[in-house]
C-alpha cells in the first residue's frame, strides 16, 4: 500500500491567516491526489481532486497543488468555518489510502 | 438531490453478526461506484472498499479483505457492509460514500457521503 504522511498533525491559526498543509506519499502518484474537510461529528466533505481541481461548490480560498510524492493544501484567508481536520488520500492506486489527519485549531 | 442515506446506529455484542445499509438517491446509482470507510472513535479514515452496483464487481482493502463482506442491490439503490462475527475492535463510525473508479484506481476522489453509521460493539 501507499503510505501517506500529513504535516504538520495540528496546527494553530487565526482568522485571516494563509496556512499550508503538506502531504507526502510513499511513492509516485502523479496527480491523482484528493483532499478533505471533516468537521467533529459531521462526515468528510471532499475539497480537492486531481490534486489541484476545486469540487463543486468549495470556495475559492482553498487550492491544491503537487504532483509526484509532494502535494500542499493551501487555505488563503482562513474563515471561522474553516476550522477542521483535513485529510489527504492518493487516488492513484487500490486501496486508495488516506493520511492520518490534520488539525486545524483556533490560536 | 444527490444523497446517501445510511442505516442507524448498532449495539451489538460480540460473536454476533451485523448489516448495514445506504441507499442512495438523486442519481443513476449504477452508475458510480460506492465505498466504505471505517473511522475508529478519535482516529482517521480508513478506505475499506467499494462495489459497482451495476455488476457488483467488489474491491477490498487488504485490511479489511475477509473481515467484511460489502454488496449490494440494485433494485432498490442500496449498498451493504456486513460482519458475521463482529469484535470489541468493529467499534467505530463507518461511512458510504459515492465515488468513480476505474479497474486500476478511484481518481475523482468521494465526492457523496451518507451521515455514517455509528457501530458500537460491547459485552
Amino acid at each position: 500500500d501507499i503510505q501517506m504522511t500529513q504535516s504538520p498533525s495540528s496546527v494553530s491559526a487565526s482568522v485571516g491567516d494563509r496556512v499550508t498543509i503538506t502531504c507526502r506519499a510513499s511513492q509516485g502518484i502523479s496527480s491523482w491526489l484528493a483532499w478533505y474537510q471533516q468537521k467533529p461529528g459531521k462526515a468528510p466533505k471532499l475539497l480537492i481532486y486531481a490534486a489541484s481541481s476545486l469540487q463543486s461548490g468549495v470556495p475559492s480560498r482553498f487550492s491544491g497543488s503537487g504532483s509526484g510524492t509532494d502535494f500542499t493544501l493551501t487555505i488563503s484567508s482562513l474563515q471561522p468555518e474553516d476550522f477542521a481536520t483535513y485529510y489527504c488520500q492518493q487516488a492513484n492506486s487500490f486501496p486508495p489510502t488516506f493520511g492520518q489527519g490534520t488539525k486545524l485549531e483556533i490560536k | 438531490e444527490v444523497q446517501l442515506v445510511q442505516s442507524g446506529a448498532e449495539v451489538k455484542k460480540p460473536g454476533e453478526s451485523l448489516k448495514i445499509s445506504c441507499k442512495g438517491s438523486g442519481y443513476s446509482f449504477t452508475s458510480y461506484w460506492i465505498g466504505w470507510v471505517r473511522q475508529m472513535p478519535g482516529k482517521g479514515l480508513e478506505w475499506m472498499g467499494i462495489i459497482y452496483p451495476g455488476d457488483s464487481d467488489t474491491r477490498y482493502s487488504p485490511s479489511f479483505q475477509g473481515q467484511v463482506t460489502i454488496s449490494a442491490d440494485k433494485s432498490i439503490s442500496t449498498a451493504y457492509l456486513q460482519w458475521s462475527s463482529l469484535k470489541a475492535s468493529d467499534t467505530a463510525m463507518y461511512y458510504c460514500a459515492r465515488t468513480y473508479c476505474s479497474s486500476t484506481s478511484c481518481r475523482y476522489g468521494m465526492d457523496v457521503w451518507g451521515q455514517g453509521t455509528t457501530v458500537t460493539v460491547s459485552s
